[in-house]
């Protein structure tokens, strides 16, 4: 079954740590993104990569980080920097930039 | 700044009836029109795309694409209480060369079919 995983669904954390947000897809897609949501608003870009080994800055990069090892795999990196990082999460793969994305299930993350 | 605009409703319509669900974009050179379906709480679902101006049908979904007028829609026909959604528009600009080209997202228009 191709798709997007994305563990865990829910995450919850104290204020002051790091956390990595797991994102694979098996579909064999160039290009995958980290998006942002806040109740009630729309998606927000937060890093994206359009091939293996390289990455760029989304409209709001600050306090987080990616990595790009692996065709598959683009784990987000929620640090202590990031001043607001309760939010839903949404990780999404595309052929490449051009072409539709695909999204996964999303990770809720609450950080107290 | 290259940008997508939506209605954020809520857009209510009769168990039935047609909805209609409007987007307009800024950039002429677009290449590529995308509708997505977002349940609350859940994360969205590719449910059109159109590439061409014209009617394009799958269902009961049709997606219109104008790029004269940098209008696209999405008409949902008998609508049905389970098509209560917030319904995000994404276009791709298509910037040939540097790093860009990613879609862009409008924030959603929430469509609420009541029985």
């Amino acid at each position: 079954d191709g798709g997007i995983t994305q563990s865990p669904k829910y995450l919850f954390r104290k204020e002051g740590q790091n956390v990595t947000l797991s994102c694979e897809q098996n579909l064999n897609h160039d290009a995958m993104y980290w998006y942002r949501q806040d109740p009630g608003q729309g998606l927000r870009l937060i890093y994206y990569s359009h091939i293996v080994n390289d990455f760029q800055k989304g409209d709001i990069a600050e306090g987080y980080s990616v990595s790009r090892e692996k065709k598959e795999s683009f784990p987000l990196t929620v640090t202590s920097a990031q001043k607001n990082p309760t939010a839903f999460y949404l990780c999404a793969s595309s052929r490449d930039r051009y072409y539709e994305q695909y999204f996964g299930p999303g990770t809720r993350l609450t950080v107290t | 700044q290259k940008e997508v605009e939506q209605n954020s409703g809520p857009l209510s319509v009769p168990e039935g009836a047609i909805a209609s669900l409007n987007c307009t974009y800024s950039d002429r050179g677009s290449q590529s029109f995308f509708w997505y379906r977002q349940y609350s709480g859940k994360s969205p679902e590719l449910i059109m795309s159109i590439y061409s101006n014209g009617d394009k049908e799958d269902g009961r979904f049709t997606a219109q694409l104008n790029k004269a007028s940098q209008y696209v829609s999405l008409l949902i026909r008998d609508s049905q209480p389970s098509d209560s959604a917030t319904y995000l528009c994404a276009v791709n600009p298509r910037n040939y060369g540097g790093s860009q080209g990613n879609l862009i997202f409008g924030k959603g228009t929430k469509l609420s079919v009541k029985p």
